[in-house]
């Protein structure tokens, strides 16, 4: 299986912050990753897919870039809507579907 | 837009059988794209399951596979997650999702997930 690894577990942001998390895969995945947002009690939102496709309804202040074992998601500024959890997980063909152990991004 | 609701018991003794149904509103489930289960442990990350397609194609996550069973029942617009042999590990908020068009795809739209305890 690809395991993937994000850093860093927990971040600490202010209003504003450019704030980046990364995502790391055992192997290549080619563009086969996507990022999600998750707010306690609530269901995963999918924000990005194909590495870098923005979904639809997403604010552009979320942007998401890499290729082959490592990816970023970039917030340029942080709004407080945007203090979660953030994942990510590889759809690579053939491969069962892995996500990232999270990171968490809370107020300074 | 579509919508998809899981349902089923909150509470399974252990060594039995979970089961859960998801029903999907606003889009028909023959019409294409694969649906799934993710589950959350409390306080861990997410799991993938499985996936299936009307046609009847099912992908599964390895370590689960030999307990797991998801189907449709498309008269219904629903799909359905079956794990045998259920132990406190199983426990956690179980989603039902749509993916893509092929079974390794991002899921876009995501259930408000129900909690299933397993209980000694």
């Amino acid at each position: 299986d690809i395991q993937m690894t994000q850093s860093p577990a927990t971040l600490s942001a202010s209003v504003g912050d450019r704030v980046t998390i990364t995502c790391r895969a055992s192997q290549t995945i080619s563009r086969w990753l996507a990022w999600y947002q998750q707010k306690p009690g609530k269901a995963p939102k999918l924000l990005i897919y194909d590495a870098s496709s923005l979904e639809s309804g997403v604010p552009s202040r979320f942007s998401g870039s890499g290729s082959g074992i490592e990816f970023t998601l970039t917030i340029s500024s942080l709004q407080p809507d945007d203090f979660a959890t953030y994942y990510c997980q590889q759809y690579n063909s053939y491969s069962p579907l892995t996500f990232g152990g999270g990171t968490k991004v809370d107020i300074k | 837009q579509v919508q998809l609701q899981a349902s089923g018991p909150g509470l399974v003794k252990s060594s039995e059988t979970l089961s859960l149904t998801c029903t999907v509103s606003g889009y028909s489930i023959t019409s294409g794209f694969y649906w799934g289960w993710v589950r959350q442990p409390p306080g861990k990350g997410l799991e993938w399951i499985g996936n299936i397609y009307h046609g009847g194609s099912t992908y599964y996550n390895p370590p689960l596979k030999s307990r797991v069973t998801v189907s449709m029942d498309t008269s219904k617009n629903q799909f359905s997650l079956k794990l045998t042999s259920v132990t406190a590990a199983d426990t956690a908020v179980y989603y039902c999702a749509r993916a893509g068009y092929t079974g390794y795809d991002p899921f876009h739209y995501w259930g408000h997930g129900t909690l299933v305890t397993v209980s000694s």
